[in-house]
């Protein structure tokens, strides 16, 4: 089955920290991984895909296919950083993006 | 640009009754999905509509049931309704096939209280 697993509900880091956010996922075709970023008061929108081998605010994320991960990482957070963010994979030519459960990160001043 | 609309933003509902929710998708996106939040989980999938047909659908039973129209906009409606289904339901617009990036445009949700 298709499943998006990620391990923290809640990370806490203090501003100028580097910041790992996990994600594992379970799928066993060739997967399309988002995250997905929700601010306080905002709706929820795209951070970054892997496909764009982007980095975004300073968020990169690699797809790891050998640890079946995508974890998001910055080198130096940010107080605006803190939000909730959600790992998301879709199935190619299925069209459906499932979500992980969230993880609230906090970046404390 | 608005972006995706969605309304009731709240509502509250008796077991067994039955809710219809909307959505008008972002200008220019011909593809609505749906999505329930049920509180401290991610969104999980109902279902997509393309060209007025449910394209895909979730793991959800019957009681959802969705329409899109010609202009794109899109119904959920839930019959029967159990405690269970409080929820916070999202919906998402992005281009269909061709253009499919797989980025989502989220709605504000509508917040679904079962009693």
């Amino acid at each position: 089955a298709q499943r998006v697993t990620q391990p923290e509900k809640l990370l806490s880091v203090f501003k100028g920290a580097p910041v790992e956010l996990k994600c594992n996922y379970s799928y066993s075709g060739s997967p399309e991984l988002f995250w997905y970023v929700q601010y306080s008061r905002q709706r929820l929108q795209l951070l970054l895909r892997h496909i764009s081998r982007e980095s975004i605010k300073g968020f990169t994320a690699d797809l790891n296919k050998g640890e079946t991960s995508f974890h998001l990482k910055k080198p130096f957070a940010q107080e605006e950083d803190s939000a909730m963010y959600y790992c998301a994979l879709r199935i190619v030519n299925n069209n459906d993006m499932r979500f992980g459960a969230g993880t609230r990160l906090t970046v404390k001043p | 640009d608005a972006g995706v609309t969605q309304s009731p933003t709240h509502l509250i509902k008796t077991r067994g009754q039955q809710v219809t929710l909307r959505c008008s998708p972002k200008s220019g996106h011909d593809t609505v999905s749906w999505y329930q939040q049920a509180l401290g989980q991610g969104p999980q999938f109902i279902f997509q509509y393309y060209e007025e047909e449910e394209r895909q659908r979730g793991n959800f039973p019957d009681r959802f049931s969705g329409h899109q129209f010609p202009n794109y906009s899109s119904e959920l409606n839930v019959n029967a309704l159990l405690l269970g289904d409080s929820a916070l339901y999202l919906c998402a617009s992005s281009l269909g096939r061709g253009a499919n990036t797989g980025e989502l445009f989220f709605g504000e949700g509508s917040r679904l209280t079962v009693l």
